[in-house]
């Protein structure tokens, strides 16, 4: 079965720190990766996407894509409690469509 | 852009009736919609695709009875929880696929639903 995994946290960072949130999928034909943020109680909003091995920046998030590793990451610079949420990454495997596979999602926490 | 919207955003029903969702692609055309589920702290779980005139795809272990969904033009997607039970309580989401691929997947806000 196809699988899209992530640590459920909580990842507790400090206030200014940058945040590293992991995720590593099994279809090694999928093509495109998502990060999605979800606060409690709220529906996931999209953060970027990336579909190139490498690094894509957009503000103070950085998404990295290794096909050969079939992980990808979302880093978060400067973290603000106001990032404390729960972050999915999401990926279209092969053969699925427009489906996504989202993770479990891991909970950010950044204190004060 | 790709704003998506849901309708309505709670709804408290007695066990038994029936209860419609709207979803709608704003400022933009979805020709797939997605309907999740997700209960207090557990995942987003999929419970069908829904493309524009034709019949949804459910994911295993969904009633498509239960859960009637009817995509009939490119910027509306309804879900009808039919006869629900308070074990159909839960938070509901629909998204909307965009982009240049048309795999990116915008959510609306969700909708709150409460079976008594």
């Amino acid at each position: 079965q196809k699988e899209v995994e992530q640590n459920s946290g909580p990842l507790s960072v400090p206030e200014g720190a940058i945040a590293s949130l992991n995720c590593t999928y099994s279809d090694r034909g999928s093509q495109s990766f998502f990060w999605y943020r979800q606060y409690s109680g709220k529906s996931p909003e999209l953060i970027m996407f990336i579909y190139s091995n490498g690094d894509k920046e957009d503000g103070r998030f950085t998404a990295q894509l290794n096909k050969a590793s079939q992980y990808v990451s979302l880093l978060i610079r400067d973290s603000q409690p106001s990032d404390s949420a729960t972050y999915l990454c999401a990926v279209k495997e092969s053969n699925a469509g427009n489906m996504l596979t989202f993770g479990g999602g891991t909970r950010l926490m950044v204190k004060p | 852009g790709a704003v998506v919207s849901q309708h309505p955003s709670w709804v408290i029903c007695k066990s038994g009736t029936s209860v419609k969702i709207e979803c709608r692609s704003l400022d933009f055309q979805a020709t797939t919609m997605f309907w999740y589920r997700q209960f207090p702290k557990q995942s987003l779980m999929l419970m069908a695709t829904s493309n524009e005139g034709s019949k949804a795809t459910y994911e295993q272990g969904v009633e498509k009875d239960k859960f009637l969904i009817n995509h009939a033009s490119l910027t509306l997607s309804t879900l009808t929880v039919t006869s629900a039970h308070p074990e159909d309580s839960s938070f509901y989401i629909c998204s909307a696929g965009a982009g240049t691929r048309g795999e990116t997947q915008y959510f609306g806000p969700g909708t709150r639903l409460l079976v008594l």
